[in-house]
């Protein structure tokens, strides 16, 4: 069963607009991380962010955690076409190395 | 940089035939895992090992999939007889625990189509 579930489904931008994408879970978490796949390719890694934190950057992405909301949100700043894939958010149910994937936010970045 | 190995990477095969996939992990790497990712949606775990051991295979469709992990370093994934409905992505990832935390490197996944 997958615990998170990310909003939007499917957003379109202009290159060099922002994007975000949230993601909302139901258990308790130790951590959060969110995966970029582009179109027929294994997950790759972008961030993660603990229960413990509220904020996280690295290089244009930045990643905010409300755990009383239970939910994330990920901000990919001066968007590129080469952004364009789907984002994934995966949740660490506390104390359990099970991570329980969303069904994804495929961006498209236009040109 | 150290990767995640699959094979093959697609793979077309009748219903009612036998199917295996190979996953070598990254190096040094204990856990292992399976999902099956069918298309517009997210990755569903299938099983996780801890080295040679499973540690979850409770969404695993026993009566036609099994997985092993002999020596607790790669893995394989069968399906017989396959079905219709097993079209999809099949990921593997593996991960090494650092500060607390699992991250997982996936692999490039293999695409099978049953007809």
């Amino acid at each position: 069963s997958q615990q998170g579930e990310e909003d939007p489904q499917a957003l379109s931008i202009q290159e060099g607009e922002n994007a975000t994408m949230n993601c909302s879970y139901k258990t308790s978490i130790n951590n959060l991380q969110w995966y970029r796949q582009n179109s027929g390719r294994g997950l790759v890694h972008l961030i993660l962010i603990r229960s413990n934190e509220r904020e996280k950057h690295s290089g244009r992405l930045r990643v905010t955690l409300d755990t009383s909301k239970k939910s994330s949100s990920l901000l990919i700043t001066a968007s590129r076409a080469a952004d364009t894939a789907s984002y994934f958010c995966a949740t660490d149910a506390y104390n359990n190395n099970d991570m329980r994937f969303g069904a994804g936010t495929r961006l498209t970045v236009k040109p | 940089e150290a990767e995640v190995a699959q094979s093959p990477r697609y793979k077309i095969t009748e219903k009612s035939q036998a199917v295996a996939f190979w996953c070598d992990p990254i190096s040094g790497h204990a856990t292992l895992y399976w999902y099956r990712q069918i298309l517009g949606q997210g990755p569903e775990l299938l099983v996780q090992f801890q080295d040679e051991s499973v540690v979850d295979d409770s969404q695993l469709p026993k009566d036609r999939f099994s997985a092993e992990r002999l020596k607790g370093v790669d893995s394989t994934l069968k399906i017989q007889p396959a079905e219709l409905g097993d079209s999809a992505m099949y990921l593997c990832a593996s991960s090494l625990l650092t500060s607390g935390v699992y991250e997982q490197y996936f692999g490039p996944g293999t695409r099978l189509t049953v007809t």
